[in-house]
């Protein structure tokens, strides 16, 4: 069975500290990848999706940035964290087009202070 | 941009009652899904509705997809204190072949004993 593993679960940083987050999907081969931010009373925003390694689709422009080194890893970063910065993000995965259901993570709690 | 309106955005009821969740846009979406969501974990999907008009039933949850393919319900007969989540709508986008999903703000539902 196909399975996704993100970690941290929860994570405090200072603004203008680095971030790595990472997200990794098993029992599946060649996934699409997804990283979602979900703000308080907010539903989720994309940020970043990918069809394939090395292939990155970016949807809003911010101070984030995604890699997939790996087939079924998908990493979120960013160089200097920003107060706004702060939310749930969650990792998901799918497969074929059009109609496949997203998997998710259990997300990412980041707090920036 | 918000495509997906969810009303209400919040509701709160006794065990055993009725209740109806809404999900509209001016957008025809090729297909719709609803996620439940807890707190501290990913959405999990509940269902995926394709067809104008489609009712899909899970048990006590009753699903239908507007004929225009630019709205949906979530019904819920007699709710329970398990049925207590974030119940989102997500519209797959007809012009993406990798279904893109667009997410409403979601209802938070809570059910007391």
């Amino acid at each position: 069975s196909q399975t996704i593993h993100q970690w941290p679960a929860t994570l405090v940083q200072p603004v203008g500290s680095p971030l790595s987050l990472e997200c990794t999907v098993e029992g599946t081969s060649n996934p699409n990848l997804y990283w979602y931010r979900q703000a308080a009373g907010r539903g989720l925003q994309l940020l970043f999706y990918s069809v394939g390694i090395g292939q990155i689709s970016s949807e809003v422009p911010q101070n984030l940035s995604a890699s997939r080194p790996q087939d079924r890893q998908f990493i979120l970063s960013s160089k200097k964290l920003l107060l706004s910065d702060s939310g749930f993000y969650l990792c998901a995965w799918s497969v074929g087009q059009g109609y496949s259901p997203l998997h998710f993570g259990n997300g990412t709690r980041l707090t920036v202070t | 941009t918000q495509l997906l309106e969810q009303s209400p955005q919040f509701l709160s009821i006794q065990e055993g009652e009725n209740l109806t969740v809404y999900c509209n846009s001016s957008s025809v979406f090729s297909s719709l899904q609803w996620y439940r969501q807890e707190p501290g974990e990913g959405p999990v999907l509940l269902v995926t509705v394709v067809t104008g008009g489609e009712v899909k039933k899970l048990k006590r949850l009753t699903f239908q997809f507007g004929d225009a393919r630019k709205d949906s319900s979530l019904h819920i007969t007699a709710a329970q204190p398990g049925d207590t989540g974030l119940y989102l709508c997500a519209g797959a986008d007809r012009g993406s072949t990798l279904g893109r999903l667009y997410f409403g703000r979601g209802t938070q539902l809570t059910v007391w004993p």
